[in-house]
C-alpha cells in the first residue's frame, strides 16, 4: 500500500521563525501531494497542491517542495504567527483522485 | 449550501445499535469521500464515490460498514452493530474531479462525532 508519514511529535517554534514540516512517502511518486490545515474540532482545509513535476510551490507565507529522489515533501511557513498553530496534514493521491493522508504534525507557534 | 454539510454533528449511541451518518456534498462535485479520524490520529480512508463508477470500498474496516450515494448528491454511511472502537469523527469530503489547477482538492465537512458507549 502507498504509505505517507509525518512526524507525529509536535513542533514548537517561536513567533517570527520559519516552521518546516516533513512528509515522506513510500513506493512510487504520486502525481501530486496536497497539504491541509486542521484546527481542533474542525474538518481539514486545503492549503496547497504540488505536482510531481514541480519542485516548489508558494502561496503567501507558505512554501511546499517536492523531492522525488528523497520521496519527500517539505512544508514551510515563514514569519510564523500564533494563528498558524494547528495540525498540518500531508496527502498523496493514489488511483484516480483517492487521497491517502499522513497522521499530521501539530504545530505550536509561541508568542 | 456553500460547503459540505454533515449530520448529525454529534451522535452518542449504545454498543450494538446501528447508526446512519449523512453527507451533503457541494453541488456539482462528482467525487465524494468518507474518512474516519480517531482522537489524535490522521485520516483513515473508508470509501470513495466517483460519478457513476463503482465505489472504491477498499478502506471499509468490516462488513458492518456500508455507504451509499444517490447519483452525485447525498451520501449515507451506515455502521451496523456499533462497537466501542467505532468511536471517532467521521469526515466527508467532496471534490470537483475535472481538470484544473487544483484538481483533486478536497472540501471537507465539519464531521460527525460518534461516541459508542
Amino acid at each position: 500500500s502507498q504509505k505517507i508519514e509525518q512526524n507525529s511529535e509536535a513542533l514548537n517554534i517561536q513567533e517570527g521563525k520559519t516552521a518546516t514540516l516533513t512528509c515522506n512517502y513510500t513506493n512510487y511518486s504520486p502525481a501530486y501531494l496536497q497539504w491541509y490545515r486542521q484546527d481542533p474540532g474542525r474538518g481539514p482545509v486545503f492549503l496547497l497542491l504540488i505536482r510531481e513535476n514541480e519542485k516548489e510551490k508558494r502561496k503567501e507565507r507558505l512554501k511546499v517542495t517536492f523531492d522525488t529522489t528523497l520521496k519527500q515533501s517539505l512544508f514551510h511557513i515563514t514569519a510564523s504567527q500564533p494563528a498558524d498553530s494547528a495540525t498540518y496534514l500531508c496527502a498523496r493521491n493514489n488511483a484516480g483522485n483517492m487521497l491517502t493522508f499522513g497522521g499530521g504534525t501539530r504545530l505550536m507557534v509561541k508568542p | 449550501g456553500a460547503g459540505v454539510s454533515q449530520s448529525p454533528s454529534n451522535k452518542v449511541t449504545e454498543k450494538g445499535k446501528d447508526v446512519e451518518l449523512r453527507c451533503d456534498p457541494i453541488s456539482g462535485h462528482t467525487a465524494l469521500y468518507w474518512y474516519r479520524q480517531r482522537l489524535g490520529q490522521g485520516l483513515e480512508f473508508l470509501i470513495y464515490f466517483q460519478g457513476n463508477s463503482a465505489p472504491d470500498k477498499s478502506g471499509l474496516p468490516s462488513d458492518r460498514f456500508s455507504a451509499e450515494r444517490t447519483g452525485e448528491s447525498v451520501s449515507t454511511l451506515t455502521i451496523q452493530r456499533t462497537q466501542q472502537e467505532d468511536s471517532a469523527v467521521y469526515l466527508c469530503a467532496s471534490s470537483f474531479r475535472l481538470a484544473g489547477p487544483n484538481t483533486g482538492e478536497l472540501f471537507f465537512g465539519e464531521g460527525s462525532r460518534l461516541t459508542v458507549l
